[in-house]
């Protein structure tokens, strides 16, 4: 099965608080897992991604968090900021084709 | 990373009508896909492009609807034949430089089918 679901749908967090987001596979064929952020109007950009043989991978206030026995891994944002308002996808991939989970809009107030 | 421009950027079509959309990378890339996102949806995955060969199509999705050429490394058509409402999408091209490399996405085609 190619799903990855991804939850919450939709997030709001205070500025300084810490933004997470998790995602759940099923298919252990997947060996890539990125995160991606959208902006309205604007086509996903790559945040980070992590591969299968690490448990954990960060760029600055950005951390991946991966647990291959339990098929699943999160995407933390510390320090959140109103900038950091946007949609969320992380996605897997098997032989370069990604599949996405269904997003999540994140809100970082004031 | 590779700049990718897609074009058009949007475009409001008639029912039964075709509309081609062109994706330039301004660097060689081993790997191009595009994809359709349904207004505030998830991304799916329609193909990969595949330089001088037919695309590879994922599951519900077939050449004679979405018709793709990459005559090179650096540039991939989309077309979508026959356009009906439900075609309203947001279209977008990706490239990647290896397998399971990073990709990267365009800005994407905003279409509208009247």
């Amino acid at each position: 099965q190619q799903q990855v679901k991804q939850s919450p749908q939709s997030l709001i967090v205070q500025k300084g608080g810490i933004s997470i987001i998790n995602c759940a596979y099923e298919n252990t064929a997947f060996d890539y897992f990125p995160w991606y952020q959208q902006f309205p109007g604007k086509g996903p950009a790559l945040l980070i991604a992590i591969r299968p043989d690490v448990s954990e991978k960060k760029e600055g206030r950005f951390t991946i968090s991966f647990n291959k026995s339990a098929k699943q891994f999160s995407l933390h944002i510390m320090d959140s900021q109103p900038g950091d308002s946007a949609t969320y996808f992380c996605a897997a991939s098997t032989a370069s084709k990604l599949t996405f989970g269904t997003g999540t809009r994140l809100q970082v107030t004031l | 990373s590779a700049v990718i421009s897609q074009k058009p950027s949007r475009d409001i079509c008639q029912r039964g009508t075709s509309l081609t959309i062109q994706c330039q990378v301004d660097s060689q890339v081993t790997m191009m896909f595009w994809y359709r996102q349904q207004p505030g949806q998830s991304l799916t995955l329609i193909a990969t492009a595949n330089q001088g060969s037919e695309a590879t199509y994922e599951s519900g999705f077939v050449i004679d609807k979405f018709p793709i050429s990459r005559p090179n490394l650096t540039f991939s058509t989309l077309t979508v034949s026959n356009m009906s409402p439900e075609d309203s999408s947001i279209y977008l091209c990706s490239v990647g430089t290896g397998l399971n490399q990073p990709q990267h996405f365009g800005d994407g085609t905003r279409l509208s089918i009247l």
